[in-house]
């Protein structure tokens, strides 16, 4: 079974432009969640959505948005970015909306310059 | 505030010695502990869970962690180590009062050598 996969693994914008990035979760998993991950640095929690619905949010800037397809698939979109925004941002989805151990994907390297 | 602690920022060790990284937080609430692994250029490996029971878990390559709810502690171990389990490790804990989120250390890398 594939795992969590995440698209595109790269990319570089420019600041102040706007990124989509995109994750399909297991096949049957209904939460998925966003983190971003600074170079140095733990993952930090961004986003849950579980059926299709945010259940928490972390301390990001209203820059930062998400939501969730019938499919359960996910978009993480940012708006205006900031050379600060470059980071790993980890995808991760869960059969529930509680965390018993989530799956991560390989994650999408985001660099603004 | 809720907080993962992650002392030592890097661990370096001679292959087959024994290791410790080790993982403290902040409140002794109802939680779930995580160790999670990631290699160079990829996404984070779940290495072994805490949720219930036994307060000694493992993995199946070697790892253990032992939950001690007076120290809220979660440190991990393995007896010998190996080149390849150079990576970085990650605790991680979800307090149930926020149950949807993991609030992740800083990170240990470990750097095993020859």
């Amino acid at each position: 079974d594939a795992g969590v996969t995440q698209s595109p693994t790269h990319l570089i914008k420019t600041r102040g432009q706007h990124v989509t990035l995109r994750c399909s979760p297991i096949s049957g998993h209904k939460s998925v969640s966003w983190y971003q991950q600074v170079l140095g640095q733990g993952p930090q929690f961004i986003f849950q959505y579980y059926e299709k619905e945010e259940r928490g949010r972390g301390n990001f800037p209203d820059r930062f948005s998400a939501r969730q397809f019938p499919n359960y698939s996910s978009e993480l979109n940012v708006n205006a970015l900031l050379l600060g925004d470059s980071a790993l941002y980890l995808c991760a989805s869960s059969l529930l909306d509680k965390n018993y151990g989530y799956t991560f994907g390989s994650g999408t390297r985001l660099t603004v310059v | 505030a809720q907080s993962v602690t992650q002392l030592d920022s890097q661990v370096p060790v001679f292959e087959e010695a024994p290791v410790e990284l080790r993982c403290n937080y902040s409140s002794s609430v109802s939680v779930y502990l995580f160790w999670y692994v990631q290699y160079p250029n990829q996404g984070l490996q779940l290495l072994l869970k805490y949720l219930s029971g036994s307060t000694l878990v493992e993995s199946i390559n070697g790892f253990e962690a032992e939950f001690n709810k007076s120290q809220t502690s979660f440190h991990l171990r393995k007896p010998s180590v190996h080149i390849s389990d150079t990576a970085e490790y990650f605790c991680a804990v979800t307090w149930m009062d926020s149950s949807y989120k993991l609030i992740f250390g800083s990170g240990t890398r470990l750097l095993v050598r020859p």
